[in-house]
């Protein structure tokens, strides 16, 4: 399986950016795509797509979220963070089955 | 809109059974792979199942292979997990998610509210 590697936690300040950083153990790229995929989790609600493939933005999604990366990094940036973004962030990668997620990193507002 | 609920969690016992349901509208139901993901209490998620749309493939997490078994009743618009010999480390809330093929292989791009599973003696 492929293991997806996120730090715990971050903190930020309102109006500042958060990067928030996945690697994995392997790529996930496949034929010009990277199959790397991040998710937002408030607390008691179910995950949201935020990000798919990398770097496109779910529909709905405000365009302050944005995702990069190839291979085994990636990055999921939120600029400027507003208060509603206290969430917990997972990336997904689905390269290969089964689909693995990280951790998940906990933003929290300084 | 898109709507996926969750229900049949509940309170059971250490090796025994139960079989949630996932009623979806707002879609071709019958077009679309379905998953199960879980998630123990204070901890990540964890994909433990894949049905294809017309159940021609199944595919299942190590955790719960042999024990857990996805499938779908396409003139329902109702996902299924049977779950058998359940154990403490079953314990979780259970998410039906719908893949969306055309934004990638394998993404999960709505969510039904979750279905509470607590497995204690």
């Amino acid at each position: 399986d492929i293991v997806l590697t996120q730090s715990p936690a971050l903190a930020v300040s309102l109006g500042q950016r958060a990067t928030i950083s996945c690697k994995t153990n392997q790529n996930v790229d496949y034929y010009g795509n990277s199959y790397m995929h991040w998710y937002q989790q408030k607390p008691g609600q179910q995950p949201k797509l935020l990000i798919y493939l990398a770097s496109n933005l779910a529909s709905g999604i405000p365009a302050r979220f944005s995702g990069r990366g190839s291979g085994t990094d990636f990055t999921l940036t939120i600029d400027p963070v507003e208060a509603d973004d206290t969430a917990t962030y997972y990336c997904q990668q689905s390269r290969n089955l089964p689909p693995t997620f990280g951790g998940g990193t906990k933003l929290e507002l300084k | 809109e898109v709507q996926l609920v969750e229900s049949g969690g509940g309170l059971v016992q250490p090796g025994s059974s139960l079989k949630l349901s996932c009623v979806a509208s707002g879609f071709t139901f019958s077009s679309y792979n379905m998953h199960w993901i879980r998630q123990a209490p204070k901890k990540g998620l964890e994909w433990i199942a894949l049905i294809y749309y017309d159940s021609s493939n199944k595919y299942y997490a190590d955790s719960v292979k042999g024990r857990f078994t996805i499938s779908r009743d396409n003139s329902k618009n109702t996902l299924y997990l049977e779950m058998n010999s359940l154990r403490s480390e079953d314990t979780a809330m259970y998410y039906c998610a719908k893949d969306r093929p055309e934004l990638g292989l394998y993404v999960m791009d709505a969510w039904g509210q979750g279905a509470s599973v607590t497995v204690s003696s």
